[in-house]
């Protein structure tokens, strides 16, 4: 059964960047047709996709926030990353990971990231 | 960017009954939409994909339908269980893949 946890520091400082791991257990991730997504949910609001990643590396983001992310994957670990850089407590959140056909077919529990001096 | 909205953002319905809820695209996502169930604390949870195909473990008193702009997600036999908030997302057009604002179901 595919599973997916997040995991990174619960705080972060405004204008430092925000860094959060995915490790997916229960298969491989090396798997051609799924992508690996990273979503958001702001306390009291709704989804927001912030961008997925191929195992081969192909990225796609959100437009919205395309000059601050990065996501990278590491297929030794099993794991893919989250980078945001010069947060702002606009980006206090829920952060999901998810295997990503286009939809989100599973989805990990999520990790709160809070965004304060 | 393609923009999903959701109606009602609120619905009330009893225990027993049946809640129908709608989302819009502002353009053509043929049948590329997904619904998913929320509950308080947890992670969304997939319902449906390609528009009408319920995804494993859904029960059959969940069912979806539309295409283009136009989708329904139809909850019958409400239990309270299922009081939640529901998101429909595109993914015709991306990215970005977009999610509805969301409709919040409460069974009283």
């Amino acid at each position: 059964q595919l599973r997916l946890q997040e995991s990174g520091p619960g705080l972060v400082k405004p204008s430092e960047t925000l860094s959060l791991t995915c490790t997916v257990s229960g298969d491989s991730i090396n798997r051609t047709n799924d992508y690996w997504g990273w979503i958001r949910q702001p306390p009291g609001k709704g989804l927001e996709w912030i961008g997925s990643i191929h195992y081969t590396g192909t990225t796609y983001y959100s437009p919205s926030l395309k000059s601050r992310v990065t996501i990278s994957v590491d297929t030794s670990k099993n794991q893919f990353s989250l980078s945001l850089s010069s947060v702002t407590a606009a980006d206090t959140a829920v952060y999901y990971c998810a295997e990503n056909y286009y939809y989100m077919a599973v989805w990990g529990k999520g990790t709160t990231v809070t965004v304060s001096s | 960017e393609i923009e999903m909205t959701q109606s009602p953002v609120t619905l009330s319905v009893s225990p027993g009954g049946r809640a129908t809820l709608s989302c819009r695209a502002s353009q053509s996502v043929n049948r590329n939409s997904a619904w998913y169930q929320q509950k308080p604390g947890q992670a969304p949870r997939l319902l449906f994909y390609g528009a009408s195909i319920r995804a494993t473990g859904i029960p059959g008193r969940f069912s979806a339908s539309g295409s283009g702009t136009e989708f329904t997600l139809t909850i019958s036999s409400l239990q309270s269980e299922d009081s939640a908030i529901y998101y429909c997302q595109q993914y015709d057009n991306w990215p970005p893949y977009t999610f509805g604002q969301g409709t919040k179901l409460e069974i009283k």
